[in-house]
């Protein structure tokens, strides 16, 4: 069955690492989406791509970075230079641009400072 | 820019009790429009979507929600609540012609009393 895989669903991060979170779709969705979800603050946007090789910033985008090689491959690397890191985060695909088909979601991954 | 409100940040309802989510929206054209349900530690599953004809549309679960132009509103309803229906619902309005980009409401979070 298609759909969205997020790996790992529980992460821990030591303060001052770098983590990697991995979202790959088989759906053949062109553009891709990374969210945060905080408690009572709904979702915000940190990256998203709408093709390979291409990215833009979302709304929180400071102490993340992203990498669009594959179609299927969208993975968010969180950087030490995040200051509060310990959130939910969601990938998201979506189909054809423009025609407002909406966006399928993994299950996302819960990452917490230790 | 579009932007999307959802008045009621928690709800409760008894269980067989009926439910409204409310959802409005700003957008210059006419919308296409999401209803999503987050159940705790997951990711967001659809439950229907608007794009045009019938203002009254049906989704999963038994939801339904109903567009009124007039009122810039998409509202959420349930005629008798599970006591699964407990979750988190958002709206959501796409971008359409501008990179299939949605813009979520706040969410709400829902209750369901014994």
């Amino acid at each position: 069955d298609g759909g969205i895989t997020q790996s790992p669903k529980y992460l821990f991060r030591k303060e001052g690492q770098n983590v990697t979170l991995s979202c790959e779709q088989n759906l053949n969705h062109d553009a891709m989406y990374w969210y945060r979800q905080d408690p009572g603050q709904g979702l915000r946007l940190i990256y998203y791509s709408q093709i390979v090789n291409d990215f833009q910033k979302g709304d929180i985008a400071e102490g993340y970075s992203v990498s669009r090689e594959k179609k299927e491959s969208f993975p968010l690397t969180v950087t030490s230079a995040q200051k509060n890191p310990t959130a939910f985060y969601l990938c998201a695909s979506s189909a054809d641009r423009g025609r407002g088909y909406g966006y399928t979601f993994g299950s996302g991954t819960r990452l917490t400072v230790v | 820019a579009q932007s999307v409100t959802q008045p009621d940040i928690h709800i409760t309802v008894s269980e067989g009790a009926s439910l409204e989510l409310r959802c409005n929206y700003s957008y210059g054209a006419t919308p296409y429009l999401f209803w999503y349900v987050q159940s705790p530690g997951q990711g967001l599953q659809l439950l229907l979507k608007y794009f045009s004809g019938d203002t009254l549309v049906q989704g999963i679960k038994g939801f339904e929600a109903e567009f009124k132009r007039s009122q810039s509103s998409f509202n959420l309803r349930k005629p008798s609540v599970h006591w699964s229906d407990a979750a988190e619902y958002f709206c959501a309005v796409a971008t359409v012609g501008a990179g299939n980009m949605l813009t979520f409401g706040g969410g709400t979070r829902l209750m369901v009393k014994p």
